[in-house]
């Protein structure tokens, strides 16, 4: 129940393009959904967040989008840039309980933005 | 604000040795989470502490142990270490308010590889 299921494991997008990964969740306490960009070499960066009082969220030009009843959530990223090939993680916790220091993590999508 | 730091940046230990990381958190930061980085498992939750208490643990041996101090750095230590331990280590800080979830801000990572 504590897992994130995350999908494609690979992503390759041309310049330009649209890239959607997506995340599933089981556990309905879980009530922040952030995405996390990570460099070779590098610590995960924050991405975008959402919490599911909202069903979509744009900054720039990443937008989460957020479906509750379905237990789903995905990144889109437009416009892909060559710069936006990195591993891009999903990520889940609880703030009841005090678990809010407790992230669960998808298992990544490597994504490849073609020139 | 200096992101979160972490030292040292790289080790090399052989099997049944014992490790120590350390990790410093964005100032002003109470909570301190700790990951263990994997080709195969991926990212997967080792503890936090908050205010020098370990207020959550993941599902990993009692080798794996850590505490944080007054000044909110952390550290983690591994006893007899085995092959499989080999791995990206990453701490995270946030403002963790009690209750609630917040951004985790994650350091670099020690890369840790066990002969």
């Amino acid at each position: 129940q504590q897992q994130v299921k995350q999908s494609p494991q690979s992503l390759i997008v041309q310049k330009g393009g649209i890239s959607i990964i997506n995340c599933a969740y089981e556990n309905t306490a879980f009530d922040y959904f952030p995405w996390y960009q990570q460099f070779p070499g590098k610590g995960p960066a924050l991405l975008i967040a959402i919490r599911p009082d909202v069903s979509e969220k744009k900054e720039g030009r990443f937008t989460i989008s957020f479906n509750k009843s379905a237990k789903q959530f995905s990144l889109h990223i437009m416009d892909s840039q060559p710069g936006d090939s990195a591993t891009y993680f999903c990520a889940a916790s609880s703030g009841r309980d005090n678990q809010g220091g407790k992230l669960i993590f998808g298992q990544g999508t490597e994504l490849s933005v073609k020139p | 604000k200096a992101g979160v730091t972490q030292t040292p940046r790289y080790l090399i230990k052989t099997r049944g040795q014992q490790v120590t990381l350390s990790c410093s958190p964005i100032s002003g930061h109470r909570s301190v989470s700790w990951y263990q980085q994997t080709p195969g498992q991926g990212l997967q939750f080792l503890f936090e502490y908050f205010s020098e208490t370990q207020r959550n643990k993941g599902n990993f041996p009692g080798r794996f142990s850590g505490r944080q101090f007054s000044n909110s750095r952390s550290e983690m230590n591994v006893s007899t270490l085995e092959l499989g331990d080999s791995a990206l280590y990453l701490c995270a800080s946030s403002s963790a308010p009690t209750g609630g979830t917040d951004t985790q801000y994650f350091g670099p990572g020690t890369r840790l590889t066990v002969l």
